[in-house]
């Protein structure tokens, strides 16, 4: 049972590339969700999927894309990356039914110059 | 949605209790509080939750008052791997029970 797996753990990226950050989790449960966390603050949900081929933006949605084939897989794409892009981007998951504890992934560090 | 207060940092010495309060006025009769951790360098994971009893578990304990305005998460033996930024969140608030909606939480600072 590995939990919540993100890769890349490191990435640079110059303004302008595209790449996506993957997640996946083997707990099959229902709902997974995007988070970036910049220096000192706490972290914001950029898009949530509460089932496969359902997807919805949180707070922060602007410059990023999700997709949900799958039970398993989150992926989050940038198009165009940016410097404000510059992050540490988390991934989490839980089941749906009420109070149930989340999982998150160890994060991916993107450094966009 | 209901918001949570937390002071940014506290210190605490290694081997005695930490108190770590958090206020939540607003708090609905249905919202649960929950509470997370994120160790330096790392993703958040979960310590404890609770609704409107006092709960207990490996990690810690969580005391919730009567009017549910405010909890406290109990570390009863603080150590140097307990330094990390405490959050408590109410995940059920704004009509959804599964989003967790952080804040800057509490920065704990455990001395040797």
């Amino acid at each position: 049972n590995a939990g919540v797996t993100q890769t890349p753990k490191f990435q640079v990226l110059k303004t302008g590339q595209s790449m996506t950050l993957q997640c996946a989790q083997d707990m099959n449960h229902e709902y997974m969700s995007w988070y970036r966390q910049d220096p000192g603050m706490g972290l914001r949900l950029i898009h949530y999927s509460v089932g496969a081929g359902i997807t919805d933006q949180g707070e922060v949605p602007n410059g990023y894309n999700v997709s949900r084939s799958t039970t398993e897989d989150f992926p989050l794409r940038l198009l165009s990356a940016a410097p404000s892009q510059t992050s540490v981007y988390f991934c989490a998951s839980r089941p749906l039914r009420q109070n149930t504890e989340a999982f998150f992934g160890q994060g991916t560090r993107l450094t966009v110059v | 949605d209901a918001k949570t207060t937390q002071p940014n940092s506290m210190e605490s010495n290694e081997e005695e209790p930490v108190h770590l309060p958090c206020n939540h006025s607003t708090i609905s009769g249905t919202d649960y509080i929950h509470w997370y951790r994120q160790l330096p360098s790392q993703g958040p994971e979960y310590v404890i939750h609770g609704l409107t009893s006092n709960v207990n578990n490996r990690m810690a304990s969580l005391a919730i008052a009567e009017d549910r305005k405010s909890s406290t998460l109990i570390l009863h033996r603080a150590t140097l791997r307990d330094a990390a930024v405490y959050y408590c969140i109410l995940p059920n608030s704004g009509g959804s029970n599964y989003k967790l909606t952080f804040g800057k939480g509490t920065l704990l600072t455990v001395n040797p």
